[in-house]
Formats: C-alpha cells, structure tokens, sequence
C-alpha cells in the first residue's frame, strides 16, 4: 500500500514568489491536512480539506491557501513568500477506520 | 488551542524509563500520539478517545484524564530506538482539526 507522498520534497524561493506544493494521500483517504512544522514551534495546522471541501482552516494568513481535487490529491499555495515561512510542510492523510494520521515525508522550503 | 507538553526534553539510559505529559484548556474528544525520528515524517502510535480505556503496546502505553484534559505517555524499559521527539495532538471534538503540542525529545543511550 503506497504512503502519502509529497513534491517536491525540496525547494528555494525568493522573498515574493508563489509556492505550490502537491500531496497525493494514501489510496481511499478523503481526508488530507496541512501543518507547516518549524524548529521549536512544532507541527502548526494550516488545513483540511475533506471531499474536496476545506473543513478546518488554522490561524495562518491569507496567503496561505488550498485545494483538493476530486481524486483526493491536495495542493497548496503560499503566495507573496517570507523569509518567516522557511519551513518543513507536512501533508496527513487520514486513516477511515482509526482515525490516524498517516504523514508524508514533507516539503521542505527555503525562502532566501 | 494549542496543548502544552512537559517535559520539553529528557535524556534516559537504556531501560529507564519516562512519562510525557499533555494537557489541554479545553475539553476534549480525543489525543493522539506520534513519534518523529530526526529526518523522518511523525508515526502514530496511539488513540485515545473519550471515554475510551487506557492504550499501550507492551512497553508503551498512554492514559487519558478527561476530567483533567489530561493525557501522558508512558515509556517503560526504554530502547535506543525510542529516540525522537514525540507529539501530542489534541482533537476538542469529532471531526475538528488535529492540534499538536510543541513536542517532547527523547535521547536514549547505551
């Protein structure tokens, strides 16, 4: 059974570009969350979508945005770039039965 | 309402062993614990739920006071493989997003 994977798993950005990054979720997962995970912050919610519908949203700004298809595969998209948004993007898939998450190995940001 | 974890590290020889501890301002329905090696994506190790009973696998196992908004984990006999930071997350109700603590890191050494 393939995991949930993410790309790409490294990138560099400049201070105001756009970044759009991919999750494909474990096969039959509807739902797929993101957390943007930094040193010391731990893992941060940014949000769910669940049937191609955004079901939970965290406390990030609006440059910060998601979708999911109706193949479940995510993306999101953080626009106008940060120095303060380096960090490791996480992707979740959620288990139907348990209700576990199952994380793919990440995204990896550098804003320069 | 993000959780709040202690301790924020521990250091253990090999077959000590440790509690982390999890505690939340708010009610909850569920916590979930996962482990994070350095390098690698967080992996579940257990579910919680309200009402539930305690859970563990052998060595671990973790507990849930719902009066408290409280869960800890516990680490018994520890192993080098236990190594790595672990998070709580914390679930208000069924269906709302997954909160996680700050986390705990655990070295274990021979």
């Amino acid at each position: 059974k393939a995991g949930v994977t993410q790309t790409p798993r490294y990138l560099i950005k400049t201070r105001g570009q756009q970044v759009t990054l991919s999750c494909s979720p474990i096969s039959g997962h509807r739902s797929v969350s993101w957390y943007q995970q930094t040193p010391g912050q731990g893992l941060q919610f940014l949000f769910e979508y669940f049937s191609e519908t955004q079901r939970n949203k965290g406390n990030f700004p609006g440059r910060f945005s998601g979708r999911q298809f109706s193949n479940s595969r995510s993306e999101m998209n953080v626009s106008t770039l940060e120095l303060g948004d380096s960090a490791l993007y996480l992707c979740a898939s959620q288990g139907i039965i348990t209700g576990e998450l199952f994380f793919g190995e990440g995204s990896r940001l550098t804003v320069l | 309402q993000q959780p709040v974890q202690s301790p924020q590290a521990v250091i253990l020889r090999e077959g000590e062993d440790a509690v982390i501890n999890c505690s939340s301002s708010k009610a909850l329905y569920s916590v979930h614990w996962y482990r994070q090696k350095h390098g690698e994506a967080p992996v579940f190790l257990m579910i919680l739920l309200k009402g539930g009973e305690q859970k563990g696998h052998e060595k671990i196992s973790a507990s849930f006071n719902e009066k408290k908004q409280q869960s800890s984990l516990y680490l018994t006999a520890s192993q080098l493989s236990y190594s790595g930071t672990y998070f709580c997350g914390t679930e208000p109700q069924a269906g709302t997003a997954l909160i996680f603590g700050k986390g705990t890191t655990l070295s274990v050494s021979s």
